[in-house]
């Protein structure tokens, strides 16, 4: 099993529609979430970051953190064709460990 | 700003020959992680240091070793270089706290490629 899951995708979603990530870990020791958005070929891009439970609120992107749970989400709203890319979700403990990423697609 | 320079971005190599790639971190970060990442996949952590010395140790082949150096440079050696080491490789950077919205900061990475 992978320290961090994500499920859902691949994601295809109307421009201007809401899209919503989701992600899983197991690794209680973890103490930061990051988001990342990946471009094919290219490096991860840090959107967003989330440290405490509850939710994060950064322009269209929110953040959501349930360690009890041990769930996070990310909502795009209003979503463009430019955020079609591929969203990592990634637990940190000392490193940085990946879950498998979402493929999202923004149709116009 | 500053970012993490990767070196080279480009790499052919043949099979059972030895690669070198470079990583430079962001100024004042001392903390640096090693990732591979094949075809479709997600970045899969290979390696990182802290202040020089090896922090954790991921899915790293024997074949593989890699250092810190006294400027903050690393760099990762691949040996008897397979077909499946095809990959791009990057390096990450951070402080060793992290500040809430900084994050681990990507290069650009290496884009391996084993004939």
């Amino acid at each position: 099993q992978k320290e961090v899951e994500q499920n859902s995708g691949p994601l295809s979603v109307p421009e201007g529609a809401i899209a919503s990530l989701n992600c899983t870990y197991s690794d209680r020791g973890s103490q930061s979430f990051f988001w990342y958005r990946q471009y094919s070929g290219k490096s991860p891009e840090l959107i967003m970051s989330i440290y405490s439970n509850g939710d994060k609120e950064d322009g269209r992107f929110t953040a959501q953190l349930n360690k009890a749970s041990q769930y996070v989400s990310l909502l795009i709203r209003d979503s463009q064709p430019s955020d079609s890319a591929t969203y990592l979700c990634g637990g940190s403990n000392y490193k940085l460990t990946f879950g498998k990423g979402t493929l999202l697609t923004v149709n116009p | 700003a500053a970012g993490v320079i990767q070196s080279p971005r480009h790499l052919i190599k043949e099979k059972r020959e030895t690669a070198t790639l470079k990583c430079y971190p962001i100024p004042r970060h001392d903390t640096v992680y090693w990732y591979q990442q094949g075809p479709g996949q997600d970045p899969q952590f290979l390696i990182s240091f802290y202040e020089k010395m090896q922090s954790d140790k991921g899915s790293i082949p024997d074949r593989f070793s890699a250092q810190q150096f006294s400027d903050y440079h690393s760099e990762l050696n691949m040996s008897s270089l397979e077909l499946g080491d095809s990959a791009l490789y990057f390096c990450a950077s951070s402080p060793a706290t992290i500040e809430e919205d900084a994050g681990y900061t990507f290069g650009s990475g290496t884009r391996l490629t084993v004939v």
